[in-house]
């Protein structure tokens, strides 16, 4: 069964600094990727997703993930954070073969932004 | 313009009593779904729709039921089976149900038992 982890539950940052959340994922095949971002009390918003194709993907907000397969890692950076980034964000993985309708979801980071 | 609406935001059940929560979209998509969210467990999957008068039992079926007579709209029952229905409820869409697809997500109904 595919599983996502996300190691880090809670992270806390200053304003201006990069960032780093790690994912990993457990699964066989090639993996659908991706990273939602969740505000308090709020849905989920996507910032990006990995299907195919160059490893290095750009979403929403000025965030960024790389794929590594050898790792099987797909870490959310961004290289500058704004007191606006503070959230809780999510890292989910979804089946590449068959026909399955879900995404796992990790447990997610909760991140602070200190001024 | 499109998206997805949940209503109520903030509900409130009594023992034994069934409620239910709403989830209504204008994308046009055909496959929907609805998640739990408790703190520090992310989402699980409680059930999902592909297509109109079809819907299959996720991770955590138990306790909740659903129906999909419309394409846009696709309603949740807690029922008093469900023993620990406090939770963060997020419905979401896609177009098609493929694993591929973006999963669009509604802005959650919390539901609170008195």
């Amino acid at each position: 069964a595919q599983s996502v982890t996300q190691p880090d539950i809670h992270i806390t940052v200053s304003e201006g600094a990069s960032l780093e959340l790690r994912c990993n994922y457990s699964y066989g095949a090639t993996p659908y990727l991706f990273w939602y971002v969740q505000s308090p009390g709020q849905g989920l918003q996507l910032l990006l997703k990995y299907f195919s194709g160059d490893t290095l993907v750009q979403g929403i907000k000025g965030f960024e993930a790389e794929f590594k397969r050898s790792q099987s890692s797909f870490n959310l950076r961004k290289p500058s954070v704004h007191w606006s980034d503070a959230a809780e964000y999510f890292c989910a993985v979804g089946k590449s073969g068959g026909s399955n309708y879900k995404l796992t979801f990790g447990k997610g980071t909760l991140l602070t932004v200190n001024p | 313009d499109g998206g997805i609406t949940q209503s109520p935001k903030y509900l409130f059940r009594k023992e034994g009593q069934n409620v239910t929560l709403s989830c209504e979209q204008n994308l046009n998509h055909d496959a929907m779904y609805w998640y739990r969210q408790d703190p520090g467990q992310g989402l699980r999957l409680i059930y999902y729709s592909q297509i109109v008068n079809d819907f299959q039992k996720g991770d955590i079926a138990e306790g909740y039921s659903v129906s999909r007579e419309k394409k846009e709209s696709f309603p949740l029952t807690v029922t008093s089976a469900q023993k620990n229905p406090t939770a963060f409820y997020l419905c979401a869409s896609s177009i098609g149900g493929r694993k591929q697809e973006t999963q669009y997500f509604g802005p959650g109904t919390r539901l609170l038992v008195l």
